[in-house]
């Protein structure tokens, strides 16, 4: 079936750092990427919808200058934390659909992020 | 605007004991999906199953069983003969004509089943 590779599993960075999540997607294309954040024992928030070749787009609350979001190909998107404080300690997930709005949605394996 | 609603924070329960996990959504769109994930501990979302709004089968695979009501709004799950591997958190999701493949997930419900 389609994987979704996220990288990495597992960060820990010092406050003021960025750091860089790759979500690629292995045996498709996926045209649209969406990534979530989760805090913990709560459910996922959709952070950003992301579309190969354009800009992403923001929910609401979410810092576009903060959260840089690349989708430069059909196989990857990248999720940079800027700057990054404790607050953004948190899991982050991608999840990647093929060319149609019916494709199936299929997530990566998600990142946890610990800020210093 | 889209909604789920898992009541559910938590359920204990003992193994081989059937549990059912409620989920209701709110949405106005006429063609929306349903979704169940399973998140252990490890953190990654693994699929169970998606339901478009026209089809209100209900599903059984193995041990899990999803009863979809368009009249209630609901799409429960449910587990028959519980096992200490089903321990895990489970989402509810929809996503909606109107939202493309952009998920509204419930807040989860952590099940977890004794020996």
């Amino acid at each position: 079936g389609a994987v979704v590779s996220q990288h990495p599993s597992r960060v820990i960075c010092k406050s003021g750092t960025s750091v860089k999540i790759e979500c690629r997607s292995l045996d498709f294309q996926a045209t649209t990427m969406f990534w979530y954040r989760q805090f913990p024992k709560q459910s996922l928030m959709l952070m950003a919808t992301s579309n190969e070749g354009s800009k992403a787009t923001y929910e609401q609350g979410v810092e576009k200058d903060k959260f840089l979001i690349n989708h430069a190909s059909l196989t990857l998107s990248t999720l940079t934390v800027t700057s990054a404080h404790p607050e953004d300690s948190s899991f982050y997930i991608c999840s990647a659909r093929g060319g149609t709005a019916n494709s199936p949605l299929h997530f990566g394996n998600g990142t946890r992020l610990t800020v210093t | 605007a889209q909604k789920v609603t898992q009541a559910q924070t938590e359920i204990s329960v003992v193994e081989k004991e059937d549990v059912t996990l409620d989920c209701v959504y709110e949405t106005r769109d006429t063609t929306y999906y349903l979704f169940w994930y399973k998140q252990p501990p490890s953190g990654e979302l693994v699929f169970l199953i998606r339901r478009n709004s026209f089809d209100e089968q209900n599903e059984i695979s193995g041990r899990y069983s999803w009863n979809f009501q368009k009249s209630t709004s609901s799409f429960n799950f449910t587990i028959t003969a519980s096992q200490v591997v089903d321990s895990a958190v489970y989402f509810c999701a929809l996503s909606g004509q109107t939202s493309g493949s952009r998920l509204t997930f419930g807040e989860g419900t952590q099940l977890t089943v004794n020996p």
